[in-house]
C-alpha cells in the first residue's frame, strides 16, 4: 500500500526559509503533489512533481528525488500568511485518487 | 482551475436520520472525489465518483452508508445515511483538472451529528 511520512508541526520566524520533508512507500510512482491548507480552508493545489529534481513556484519550490522515495517542499521569505497546513500526496496504488499524508502545520511568528 | 461550491456548509443533524451534500462544479470534470477530514487531521478519501461509472469506495465505506450519485459531469451528491456521532467531520469534495496530481477542493460541508 501506500504511506507517507511528515513532520507534525514546523515552526519559523517571518522572513526566513522553512522545508517541509515527505517521504513515501509506493507500490507503483506517480508523482508528488503538494497542498496547502488554511484552519478552516479547503485545501488549494500548491505543486507537483513528476520527476526528479526542483520545481519553483513564486516563493514556494518543491523537490522530488525518487530514488530516495523523498521529496520536500520549500517556503522561502516566509510571511504570516504562510502559517497553515502543508500536505503531500501520491496517487494510490491503482492511480486512480491522491492519497495524502497526516500533514505538517507550519507556524510563522513575527 | 475550477469554482466548486458545496451545499449545505454546515449542519446539525439527529442520529439516525440522513444527511445529502450536494457538489457543483462550474465546469465539465471528469474525475470527481469525496472526502472526509476531522479537524487537524489528514482527508480520508470516501469514493471516487467518475460520471459514467459506478463510484468506487475506498476500504471502510460503503455504499449503503454512503450512496453517490454523478448525474452529470458538473453535479455530485453524497448521502450520509443512519447518522451516528461518529459520522460527526467536515465533507469535502473536489475533481482533478489537468491530472490526479491537480485537485480543486469545495468549500467543504461541516457535519455535526447529535
Amino acid at each position: 500500500g501506500q504511506s507517507l511520512e511528515q513532520p507534525s508541526e514546523v515552526t519559523a520566524v517571518e522572513g526566513a526559509i522553512v522545508q517541509i520533508n515527505c517521504t513515501y512507500q509506493t507500490s507503483g510512482f506517480y508523482g508528488l503533489s503538494w497542498y496547502q491548507q488554511h484552519d478552516g480552508g479547503a485545501p488549494t493545489f500548491l505543486s507537483y512533481n513528476g520527476l526528479d529534481g526542483l520545481e519553483e513556484t513564486g516563493r514556494f519550490s518543491s523537490f522530488l528525488s525518487r530514488s530516495d522515495s523523498y521529496g520536500y517542499l520549500l517556503l522561502q521569505e516566509l510571511q504570516m500568511k504562510d502559517s497553515a497546513s502543508y500536505f503531500c500526496a501520491v496517487p494510490n496504488q491503482a492511480g486512480t485518487a491522491l492519497i495524502f499524508g497526516k500533514g505538517t502545520t507550519l507556524s510563522v511568528s513575527s | 482551475s475550477a469554482v466548486i461550491s458545496q451545499k449545505p456548509s454546515r449542519d446539525i443533524c439527529q442520529r439516525g436520520t440522513s444527511l445529502t451534500i450536494q457538489c457543483q462544479v462550474d465546469s465539465q470534470v471528469t474525475m470527481m472525489f469525496w472526502y472526509r477530514q476531522q479537524p487537524g487531521q489528514s482527508l480520508t478519501l470516501i469514493a471516487t465518483a467518475n460520471q459514467g461509472s459506478e463510484a468506487t469506495y475506498e476500504s471502510g465505506f460503503v455504499i449503503d452508508k454512503f450512496p453517490i450519485s454523478r448525474p452529470n459531469l458538473t453535479f455530485s451528491t453524497l448521502t450520509v445515511s443512519n447518522m451516528s456521532p461518529e459520522d460527526s467531520s467536515i465533507y469535502l469534495c473536489s475533481v482533478a483538472l489537468g491530472g490526479l496530481h491537480e485537485q480543486y477542493f469545495g468549500p467543504g460541508t461541516r457535519l455535526t451529528v447529535t
